[in-house]
């Protein structure tokens, strides 16, 4: 089975400010997807951003982007300007064959 | 506009019993998941299915059971003999199930809380 890896069960960033989240993952496959969605209080799962893995271009969303090491297997979420509302838990997650595979999340916390 | 329903939002069962969680989606996407949430454990697969009338074992199957009678349609059978279903789950599906532009899209969600 494919794992994905969150070394970071909490992480805390002020208002305004710039947060990276970690996230590694395991695959022997050469096409696959990696994402990022978010949990907040509510527990609906919103995609945040996705990224192809034969692209080497970083994808960004407005103030989220990611940093895409293919070679090291490592695909984090830099969230830039900090807002209140970013405050939730982070899942990163790969899709490869007909699967999703989800790490075990990061719980984020914006202080004003 | 368009979207994955699950109903009940929240739902408690005495041990013993059977319940179903209804999933329902709007999106005309072909593959459909459950996944259930544990606290510090991510998300699990239960269940998916790709097509109508196919569906597949996740890691944690046991004591679950599903149906894809219908495209829109995945409900998720919690039976008694699973062994610990407080949890919350979660229903989500893709626009493709296979290797493609996917991406899940999913439902608010469904606390069972077994009495």
């Amino acid at each position: 089975a494919q794992t994905v890896t969150q070394s970071q069960p909490e992480m805390s960033v002020q208002e305004a400010e710039t947060v990276t989240l970690s996230c590694t993952y395991d695959t022997s496959e050469s096409d696959y997807y990696l994402f990022w969605y978010k949990q907040p209080p509510s527990r609906q799962m919103i995609l945040v951003i996705r990224q192809e893995a034969y692209k080497q271009q970083n994808a960004t969303e407005n103030r989220f982007s990611v940093n895409f090491q293919k070679a090291a297997k490592s695909f984090s979420l830099k969230i830039s300007d900090s807002q209140l509302g970013d405050a939730a838990m982070y899942f990163c997650a790969s899709f490869t064959g007909n699967q999703f595979y989800f790490g075990t999340g990061t719980s984020l916390t914006v202080i004003p | 506009d368009g979207g994955i329903t699950q109903s009940p939002k929240y739902l408690f069962r005495k041990e013993g019993q059977n319940v179903t969680l209804s999933c329902e989606q709007n999106l005309n996407h072909d593959a459909m998941y459950w996944y259930r949430q544990d606290p510090g454990q991510g998300l699990r697969l239960i269940y998916y299915s790709q097509i109508v009338n196919d569906f597949q074992k996740g890691d944690i199957a046991e004591g679950y059971s599903v149906s894809r009678e219908k495209k829109e349609s995945f409900p998720l059978t919690v039976t008694s003999a699973q062994k610990n279903p407080t949890a919350f789950y979660l229903c989500a599906s893709s626009n493709e199930g296979h290797s493609g532009a996917n991406v899940l899209t999913f439902g608010a969600g469904s606390r069972l809380t077994v009495l």
